[in-house]
């Protein structure tokens, strides 16, 4: 069975950082490639990262450039998400997603991130 | 980028009785490959999203076929055609065939 745990969220002030990570299982995590998704209820589900699945090619919504750094290590079947320079627009939930053919096949169950003076 | 609309954004249905769901793209979703990357997604109270529904009609497995997806180049309906408790919750829209990946804004259903 595909399992995707996310972990590392918490209470952040702005400015600060965080490292997300996210545990995979039950596939072979190094033939996918990864993304990141966010989801607040204000904005709804926002694309904020994607790794290939060598970590060879890394994107990111024009958002987060220059702040988040998305990055895997396949032989520890895991994918990160280092978050700098918080605003507190970045307040949601972070999930990470394995790609397949122009989709999301399976999500984790997220981990919250809130930006907070 | 893709915006992708979807309508309405809130239903109310009642039990046993059919729903429908639409999303348009500010884009044609076809594909070069002529695939076309359209997909639902069902997100229960208190879950993650699950994927019902990938390239414009395949149904995932194990899900029951009360549900079907329909459409083409900008225009996709998701329907239920007869609705039960356990599918309250929020269904999008997501398109896998122009980059960045879209989502619609959801639409939550709930039972009349």
């Amino acid at each position: 069975e595909v399992q995707l745990v996310e972990s590392g969220g918490g209470v952040v002030q702005p400015g600060g950082s965080l490292k997300l990570s996210c545990a995979a299982s039950g596939f072979t995590f190094g033939d996918y490639a990864m993304h990141w998704v966010r989801q607040t209820p204000a904005k709804g589900l926002e694309w904020v990262s994607l790794i290939t699945w060598d970590g060879g090619v890394t994107y990111y919504a024009d958002s987060v450039r220059g702040r988040f750094t998305v990055s895997r290590d396949n032989s520890k079947n895991s994918l990160y998400l280092q978050l700098n320079s918080l605003r507190i627009e970045d307040t949601a939930l972070y999930y990470c997603a394995r790609d397949y053919s122009g989709s999301y096949t399976n999500w984790g169950q997220g981990t919250l991130v809130t930006v907070s003076s | 980028d893709a915006v992708m609309t979807q309508s309405p954004l809130s239903l109310a249905v009642t039990l046993g009785q059919p729903a429908s769901i639409s999303c348009r793209s500010s884009q044609s979703l076809g594909h070069s490959d002529g695939n076309t990357y359209l997909n639902w997604f069902q997100q229960r109270p208190g879950q993650s999203p699950r994927r019902l529904i990938y390239k414009v009609s395949n149904r995932d497995s194990g899900v029951p076929d009360r549900f079907s997806g329909s459409g083409s180049g900008t225009d996709f309906t998701l329907k239920i055609s007869r609705v039960e408790a356990e599918d309250v919750g929020v269904y999008f829209c997501m398109q896998g065939t122009r980059w960045p990946y879209t989502f619609g804004q959801g639409t939550k259903l709930e039972i009349k």
